[in-house]
């Protein structure tokens, strides 16, 4: 069982460019989530899906864009990368969205130069 | 909305000796109330979780307070051992009805052997 997989693990970008995290998992989760990681700031959320077709904004949604066609893809979208994108994204999902165990994948850094 | 603070940011402690973190919320309808184990280079999992009509929950080595008037719970490791070194984070969550949770800032613990 993969659980949640994310790609790709580093990339480097210059300001302005733009590209997308992919993010999957083959454990029929409903919820998914992206979280971004700055040093001593623990996790923001930046989007969230309840399902196929539903997305919502989570605290730091500014720059960024989802989308979610199937249950198990929920890739987040960066348009025009700027250096405050630096980051470490991590994508979570769980069965249940109130009280269930996230399980996350092992993240994306992001470098915008 | 939610706040959660959490104490202390690093924190080293000998190898056998014990290890609490703690963390505070700002929103009384948060009721459940997870923390997470991070390693390095690898996604958070979850350690333990407790809800809130509960007020201590005990898992092998590891348990968690839930003190709901003065809005804290914390984390208690003993019998600290070298694999218990990793980023530590609390997080509190309304359930039922959203799907969001709010996460502290975490905690680096260091276990000196």
């Amino acid at each position: 069982n993969a659980g949640v997989t994310q790609t790709p693990k580093f990339r480097i970008l210059k300001i302005g460019q733009s590209m997308t995290l992919q993010c999957t998992q083959d454990m029929n989760h409903n919820y998914m989530y992206w979280y971004r990681q700055d040093p001593g700031m623990g996790l923001k959320l930046i989007y969230y899906s309840v399902g196929a077709g539903i997305t919502d904004k989570g605290e730091v949604p500014n720059g960024y864009n989802v989308s979610r066609s199937t249950t198990e893809d929920f890739p987040l979208r960066l348009e025009l990368a700027a250096p405050s994108q630096t980051s470490v994204y991590f994508c979570a999902s769980t069965p249940r969205g109130d009280t269930g165990e996230l399980f996350f994948g092992e993240g994306s850094r992001l470098t915008v130069l | 909305g939610e706040n959660v603070e959490q104490h202390p940011s690093t924190l080293s402690v000998q190898e056998g000796d014990s290890a609490v973190i703690k963390c505070t919320y700002s929103d009384s309808a948060s009721n459940y109330f997870p923390w997470y184990k991070q390693e390095l280079g690898k996604g958070p999992q979850l350690i333990i979780d407790i809800r809130s009509n509960v007020g201590e929950k005990k898992d092998q080595r590891i348990a968690v307070t839930l003190n709901k008037t003065a809005k804290h719970f914390s984390l208690h490791i003993t019998e600290t051992q070298p694999e218990d070194s990793a980023v530590y984070f609390c997080a509190a969550s309304i359930t039922p009805g959203t799907y969001k949770y709010i996460f502290g800032t975490g905690t680096r613990l260091k276990v000196l052997a």
